[in-house]
């Protein structure tokens, strides 16, 4: 069974202030994961996956194994990246397709 | 671009109507999923489709059943539809080329009364 598990439901920081979302996980191969955010009236989007290793609107993310983390992160908030955040994986189905699990997703707030 | 629509972005239905969901990609991707996102719960996958005529229940598949018939479009139907049926609903499509990013249509916000 694969679990996506992100502990705040809410989270506020001021602007300017470092940003850090969690999420863990639980899958017994190896997982691919990613991080997708929703702003206000727009559609779910992709914001970046472990496998890139990239900076994405200067958000990172570093797949840690050892304590099956994945982990969120922006030096300076900024109020624009006010939104909901949800963190997924990508595993195997028991019949070998691909299955995605998100999880209960992250509510940034911004204050100016 | 990819575009993933769905047929209707309201909708409200009476306890026990058959409800049908529709949602249409237009880049031939072959995986398709239907999510329902609540508050404080998440998304939660019904059903996916890996290829036309072909589907695989997701994590609440109970309630619900699906149709794809072509590799474009993949319906989710509520057989007899409940008051704890309401909710979003969410479609989205992926493929292998695109290293399985998913892309999501806008939602359609079912209210069952």
């Amino acid at each position: 069974a694969q679990r996506v598990t992100q502990p705040e439901k809410l989270l506020s920081v001021f602007k300017g202030a470092p940003v850090e979302l969690k999420c863990n996980y639980s899958y017994s191969g190896s997982p691919e994961l990613f991080w997708y955010v929703q702003y206000s009236r727009q559609r779910l989007q992709l914001l970046l996956r472990h496998i890139s290793r990239e900076s994405i609107k200067g958000f990172t993310a570093d797949l840690n194994k050892g304590e099956t983390s994945f982990h969120l992160k922006k030096p300076f908030a900024q109020e624009e990246d006010s939104a909901m955040y949800y963190c997924a994986l990508r595993g195997s189905h028991s019949g070998g397709y691909q299955k995605v699990t998100f999880g209960t997703g992250t509510k940034l707030q911004v204050i100016p | 671009d990819v575009k993933v629509t769905q047929s209707s972005r309201y909708l409200v239905k009476r306890t026990g109507e058959k409800v049908f969901l529709e949602c249409v990609q237009d880049m031939d991707h072959e995986n398709m999923f239907w999510y329902r996102q609540d508050p404080g719960l998440g998304l939660r996958l019904i059903y996916f489709s890996y290829d036309v005529k072909m589907k695989e229940k997701g994590d609440i598949p109970e309630g619900y059943s699906v149709s794809r018939e072509k590799k474009e479009r993949f319906s989710l139907i509520l057989e007899s539809a409940s008051t704890n049926q309401t909710s979003m609903y969410l479609c989205a499509s992926s493929a292998v080329e695109s290293n399985y990013e998913q892309y999501f249509g806008p939602g359609t916000r079912l209210t069952v009364t």
